[in-house]
């Protein structure tokens, strides 16, 4: 079946630029979509970019996609420590009624 | 504040125990999900309904029983379940299924099995 992976950890300083990567298999997907989980939280839509488009841009966020590669990032500038939290990429599957793949999440610290 | 609110937030059961869980969506929209989210896995789809009618049942256990009275409420009815049903239960709406509908989530009822 279609996959979408994750690295599953990834610590910056406060300040600095985060970038969390994911790879996904289904070459028909249309949109790609990231969200945010804190703790003891549900999950939060941050952004989501079209398959047409290659860079989306909004405020600290930026998510580049290479369709060729498969390969979606989300960029967080100046990230602070209320950015700490699991980020999950998902890609909808165009062969099953658009449904959600997800990833296994990207648990980000934030260093002080 | 989230548009979608599920209660109980916490739930510890017994094995033998019926219990349901709740979900209240204020987003005016159209589709209800049901997600079970664990440790070291990938989010399983449990159940979808469209207009108040199940649209998708993924191979769910029958110790589960979703129901949807309407289009902005939907429980999940609990009876004999199993220590691996441990885990956060997330409920989502979106406006409709199809295409691009992005999902808004509840904060979650973390389930604990006895």
């Amino acid at each position: 079946g279609e996959d979408v992976e994750q690295s599953l950890f990834l610590s910056v300083r406060e300040g600095d630029s985060s970038v969390i990567n994911c790879t996904y298999t289904d070459s028909s997907s249309t949109y790609l979509y990231w969200y945010k989980q804190e703790p003891g939280a549900g999950l939060q839509l941050l952004t989501y970019i079209f398959s047409n488009m290659d860079m989306k841009q909004d405020q600290r966020l930026t998510v580049l996609l290479n369709k060729k590669d498969k390969h979606l990032s989300l960029r967080i500038a100046d990230t602070q420590t209320g950015d700490s939290a699991i980020y999950f990429c998902a890609s909808d599957n165009a062969g099953n009624n658009r449904k959600l793949i997800w990833g296994l999440g990207t648990s980000l610290a934030v260093n002080p | 504040e989230t548009g979608v609110t599920q209660t109980p937030r916490h739930l510890v059961m017994g094995m033998t125990n019926k219990k349901s869980l709740k979900c209240e969506q204020h987003l005016g929209h159209n589709a209800m999900y049901w997600y079970k989210q664990s440790a070291k896995k990938p989010l399983e789809l449990m159940f979808v309904y469209n207009f108040k009618e199940q649209t998708e049942n993924n191979s769910v256990p029958s110790r589960f029983s979703p129901e949807c009275p309407n289009s902005s409420h939907l429980f999940l009815h609990l009876h004999t379940l199993q220590p691996e049903d441990s885990a956060l239960y997330l409920c989502a709406s979106s406006q409709g299924t199809g295409g691009h509908q992005p999902q808004h989530f509840g904060d979650g009822t973390r389930l604990s099995i006895l």
